[in-house]
């Protein structure tokens, strides 16, 4: 069974703050999702990582992804009030299926 | 275009019940996922449908069923509802699949008391 373990599950930071959000498994992934919800909503896919030692910047939103493909993470530079959420990352199954495999998780709160 | 829309975005059901849950995916869309999302466990896989029919499906008693029409719209069914089924209940739907990016709906939340 391919799980994904995703830490912190919940962070409390002051505006302007860094942080860094992991995601981690013992099985390897084709690619790895990161997704934002927020409340009353669906998750909102941010970034997309396919290949092994990949990084990706959105703003400032950097993701990596491990040499191994086995992990995956999400800093956040000067992190903004309009950071809050729900952060989810998503490894695809195997075969060629819609099955996400999502990690727990992690509540993200910018005050500011 | 239309994102995906789920209907009803709110339910209050009573245990025993059953309820059906309705998904409609972005036009064009043929994939369409379905997950549940609680608390305790996070979202979880239910089943996935291309083309009508069941593709792949996640570990949950046979009271969770679903089916895909050839519009692709798509409903979910939970039969003999349980306290634990409360949860926050999710469609996806992607062009073809797993290799596509997957949008999410904005969920029907179900309270069973």
């Amino acid at each position: 069974t391919q799980l994904l373990e995703q830490s912190p599950q919940f962070l409390s930071i002051q505006e302007g703050e860094n942080l860094t959000v992991y995601c981690n498994s013992s099985s390897v992934f084709s690619s790895l999702q990161w997704y934002r919800q927020e409340p009353g909503e669906g998750p909102v896919l941010l970034v997309t990582v396919v290949t092994g030692g990949e990084v990706k910047k959105l703003k400032r939103l950097t993701f990596q992804f491990g040499d191994a493909r086995k992990d995956s993470s999400l800093h956040i530079t000067a992190a903004q009030p309009g950071d809050t959420g729900l952060y989810l990352c998503a490894g695809k199954g195997s075969g060629n299926t819609g099955k996400l495999i999502f990690g727990q998780g992690t509540t993200l709160q910018v005050k500011p | 275009k239309a994102g995906v829309t789920q209907t009803p975005r709110y339910l209050i059901k009573t245990r025993g019940q059953q309820v059906t849950l309705s998904c409609s995916p972005i036009s064009g869309h043929r994939s369409v996922s379905w997950y549940q999302q609680t608390p305790g466990q996070g979202l979880q896989f239910l089943f996935e449908y291309f083309s009508e029919t069941q593709r792949n499906k996640g570990n949950f008693p046979g009271r969770f069923s679903g089916r895909q029409f050839s519009n692709s719209r798509s409903e979910m069914n939970v039969s003999t509802l349980e306290l634990g089924d409360s949860a926050l209940y999710l469609c996806a739907s992607s062009l073809l699949g797993v290799q596509e990016t997957q949008y999410f709906g904005p969920g029907t939340r179900l309270l069973v008391l």
